[in-house]
This record gives C-alpha cells, sequence and structure tokens, in this order.
C-alpha cells in the first residue's frame, strides 16, 4: 500500500501560472486535507473533504480551488500564482471516526 | 476565538525529560493532537486527548485540561532522534494548528 502520495514533490512556476497538485490514497479514507505551511509556522487548512463530491473551505481558501471527484483523489488548484503561495503543501487524510491524520510527503512550490 | 500558543523552541539534553507547553482558547474544540515533525518531513500523529487527565504512550505522555485551555506534551529519556518540531492542534472536526515548538536534543 502506498498510502497517501502527493504528486508533484517539487514545482517553481512564474506569477499568473496555474498548476494542479494531487492528492491520492490507497486506503478508503473519507476525509482528506489540504495544507501549507510557511518556513517556521504550523500547518493552515486551505480546503477539505469529508467525501467523494464535498469539498469545503478551510482556514485559508483565497487564490485556491479544489476537487474530490473520486475518493480517492482531491486536488488542488493554483489558477493564477503568487509568491505569497510559495510554501510547502500537505495532503491528509482521515478515516471517519478515527482521530488520526495521515499526511502526505508534501509538495514544494515556489512562485517567482 | 480558537488561538493556539506554544513557545518557539527549546532545548534539552540526551537522557532527559522535556515538557512542551501549549495553551489554546476553550471554546470550540473536542479535543488536542500533538504531532512530530522532522525537518523536511511530514508530520506524524504522536496522540490526540479528548478527556482531562494524562495519557501515557511508551516514552512520550500526553495530558489535558480542558477547563484551563491546556496541553502539554512530556518526552522522557530523550534521544537525539527526539529532535523536531512539535506542533499543537486543536480539533474542532477540522484542525487547527500552533506553529510548533522545535526541539534540539544536546548530547
Amino acid at each position: 500500500n502506498a498510502g497517501v502520495t502527493q504528486t508533484p514533490k517539487f514545482r517553481v512556476l512564474k506569477t499568473g501560472q496555474s498548476m494542479t497538485l494531487l492528492c491520492a490514497q490507497d486506503m478508503n479514507h473519507e476525509y482528506m486535507y489540504w495544507y501549507r505551511q510557511d518556513p517556521g509556522m504550523g500547518l493552515r487548512l486551505i480546503h477539505y473533504s469529508v467525501g467523494e463530491g464535498t469539498t469545503a473551505k478551510g482556514e485559508v481558501p483565497d487564490g485556491y480551488n479544489v476537487s474530490r471527484l473520486k475518493k480517492q483523489n482531491f486536488l488542488l488548484g493554483l489558477e493564477s500564482a503568487a509568491p505569497s503561495q510559495t510554501s510547502v503543501y500537505f495532503c491528509a487524510t482521515r478515516l471517519a471516526g478515527v482521530y488520526e491524520q495521515f499526511f502526505g510527503p508534501g509538495t514544494r512550490l515556489t512562485v517567482l | 476565538g480558537q488561538n493556539i500558543d506554544q513557545p518557539t523552541e527549546m532545548t534539552a539534553t540526551e537522557g532527559a525529560i522535556v515538557q512542551i507547553n501549549c495553551t489554546y482558547q476553550t471554546s470550540g474544540f473536542n479535543g488536542l493532537f500533538w504531532y512530530q515533525q522532522h525537518a523536511g518531513e511530514a508530520p506524524t500523529f504522536l496522540s490526540y486527548n479528548v478527556l482531562d487527565g494524562l495519557e501515557e504512550k511508551g516514552r512520550f505522555s500526553s495530558f489535558l485540561s480542558r477547563s484551563k485551555g491546556y496541553s502539554y506534551l512530556l518526552l522522557k529519556e530523550l534521544q537525539m532522534k527526539d529532535s523536531a518540531s512539535y506542533l499543537c492542534a486543536g480539533d474542532a472536526g477540522k484542525s487547527t494548528f500552533g506553529d510548533g515548538t522545535t526541539l534540539t536534543v544536546k548530547p
């Protein structure tokens, strides 16, 4: 089992470019989350999903969109990247009724 | 509000005991998480407290006082590999994280 995987691992964008980050899980977890982590700080929740076809805004949703068309995948989109979106992005999953979140390895995004 | 506060940095000696504190505003949280995050890696789950009191898991223990908005993580018999950031997070259906405490263990 791969657990939680994220694609890509690294990416450099120019201001205004768009991209999609993919989170995939093979654990059949209902809940999925996208966080960003800036240097020296904790994780901030961008968007989350409690099941296939559902999404909700987190703490810092502006500038991002998400989709959960399949239970195992959670996509995070940046339509027009800005330098303020330079960060490490973590995806996490959780089984309904269980507290522990399982994190992917992260995507390091730099926006020039 | 649900602000979470924890010290930015701590230093301790190998073999010693260290306590990392976390305070939060009491409204809104169902429980409190602790995660460990080594530099450049993803966070990994350590503990979740939903009831007041101390929960022990090997060398690590976590304590919660819901009425005081206070939690701590206790690490015993410190090892060099315990050097990491420790993140406190409140659970309100979705998690709110503190900025983390960077622990450095010295020989």
